[in-house]
């Protein structure tokens, strides 16, 4: 099984609704990241979290919340979805302290029409 | 302000040939660190290697090499005798340590390396 867990793997949805993707880990890491992925752009931070009390925008949280119900949970919402926030998301997770290194999901693909 | 730039958006090569993915980053931090991480078609992220800037030392793993030169800001990927496993987009990522900032990671564009048979 995967140490970093994302469900759902992929999901379409319309524009208006809300979304929730979540995420799992089994790696014991306090940290853990959302990224989202465009084609051409890389990966862009949208929310990050320290420890369960800390939550931190990244760089493109518009249109973005999410809740850290646990250490090994970390949940990003689309409260009213729309295409542009088409896209594949990734969670990750790092150790505290580190250096830099994440750990990734396997993704969830994103579609809003 | 931190940037990474991949300015090789596609590169495709027949296998066995030699191939080198760019990267130039920009930072203010005096410590930093560097990353590769690939993405092959199943679309995971694999970590590849991670590189402190105090330390310039080349690596090889295996057909894999890394050429970091401080005083260009790039931290190059270089694949020899490539082959059509090698297909996937390479991202050059940077992160800085940071007390307040932890481990966020700045990644490049990407790069997709396409090897033909």
């Amino acid at each position: 099984d995967a140490d970093v867990t994302q469900t759902p793997r992929n999901r379409i949805t319309k524009t208006g609704k809300r979304i929730m993707l979540e995420c799992s880990q089994t790696k014991g890491h306090d940290r853990m990241y959302w990224y989202r992925q465009d084609p051409g752009l890389g990966l862009q931070l949208i929310y990050y979290s320290f420890d369960v009390k800390d939550i931190n925008k990244g760089e493109i949280s518009d249109g973005y919340s999410v809740s850290r119900q646990a250490q090994a949970k970390f949940s990003l919402s689309l409260e009213s979805a729309i295409p542009n926030q088409t896209a594949l998301y990734f969670c990750a997770t790092s150790s505290a302290p580190n250096t830099g290194e994440l750990f990734f999901g396997e993704g969830s693909r994103l579609t809003v029409l | 302000a931190q940037k990474v730039t991949q300015a090789q958006t596609e590169i495709s090569v027949v296998e066995k040939e030699d191939v080198t993915l760019d990267c130039v980053y920009e930072t203010r931090d005096t410590t930093y660190y560097l990353f590769w991480y690939k993405q092959p078609p199943s679309g995971e992220l694999v970590f590849l290697i991670r590189r402190n800037s105090f330390d310039e030392q080349n690596e090889i793993s295996g057909r894999y090499s890394w050429n970091f030169q401080k005083s260009t800001s790039s931290f190059n990927f270089t694949i020899t005798a490539s082959q059509v496993v090698d297909s996937a987009v390479y991202f050059c990522a940077l992160s800085f340590k940071r007390e307040t900032s932890g481990s966020r990671l700045t990644f490049g564009e990407g790069t997709q390396l396409t090897v033909n048979p």
